[in-house]
């Protein structure tokens, strides 16, 4: 089954507004990554946020994650066209190796 | 710049083939995985290798093998390929914990 659940599974917003997509995973982690992927193309890591941080920037991405509720929000602000794309986002679980990713979230922007 | 490399962007074999999809990493990365994508389904773990020589199953191993003789290539392996793994898969590294770096993908259909 996927650890990690997104929602949700699609979004259309229009150019210059801000976009939410939410993460649950199961088990514990110990770091929670979003990725990005173009219409047929390989995954673009985003960003990784450990398991003891609660938020994290990087340039227009915040990034939350709540270990209690098992959750994480990826924002998007002042989004743009070329921001459409899938996204997902990657649990790093604790008892090994494994990096599962849920189903995503389908974005699009409007120009 | 990091690169892993996936030996083919499309592949055509015939039901009850036995297939290889090869990859390659250049970065000494522990970690390699090798995952399915299906519309709707996100990404699916098939197998993944925390080291040379060993490995571990995903969440959809069956009908699947994997090989890792050396820290830099890991082998999918279709023993008979069916109609049902016609999919795109996706090769994965990253060092231990860190953030993971994909493939272009190889898009293989069975007839």
């Amino acid at each position: 089954s996927q650890q990690g659940e997104e929602d949700p599974q699609a979004l259309s917003i229009q150019e210059g507004e801000n976009a939410t997509m939410n993460c649950s995973y199961k088990t514990s982690i110990n770091n929670l990554q979003w990725y990005r992927q173009n219409s047929g193309r390989g995954l673009v890591h985003l960003i990784l946020i450990r398991s003891n941080e609660r938020e994290k920037h990087s340039g227009r991405l915040r990034v939350t994650l709540d270990t209690s509720k098992k959750s994480s929000s990826l924002l998007i602000t002042a989004s743009r066209a070329a921001d459409t794309a899938s996204y997902f986002c990657a649990t790093d679980e604790a008892s090994g190796s494994r990096l599962t990713f849920g189903e995503g979230t389908q974005l699009t922007v409007n120009p | 710049d990091v690169k892993v490399t996936q030996s083919s962007r499309y592949l055509v074999k015939r039901t009850g083939e036995k297939v290889f999809l090869e990859c390659v990493q250049d970065m000494d990365h522990e970690n390699m995985f090798w995952y399915r994508q299906d519309p709707g389904l996100g990404l699916r773990l098939i197998y993944f290798s925390y080291d040379v020589k060993m490995k571990e199953k995903g969440d959809i191993p069956e009908g699947y093998s994997v090989s890792r003789e050396k820290k830099e290539r890991f082998s999918l392996i279709l023993e008979s390929a069916s109609t049902n793994q016609t999919s795109m898969y996706l090769c994965a590294s990253r060092a231990l914990g860190g953030q993971a770096f994909f493939g272009q993908g190889t898009r293989l259909t069975v007839v």
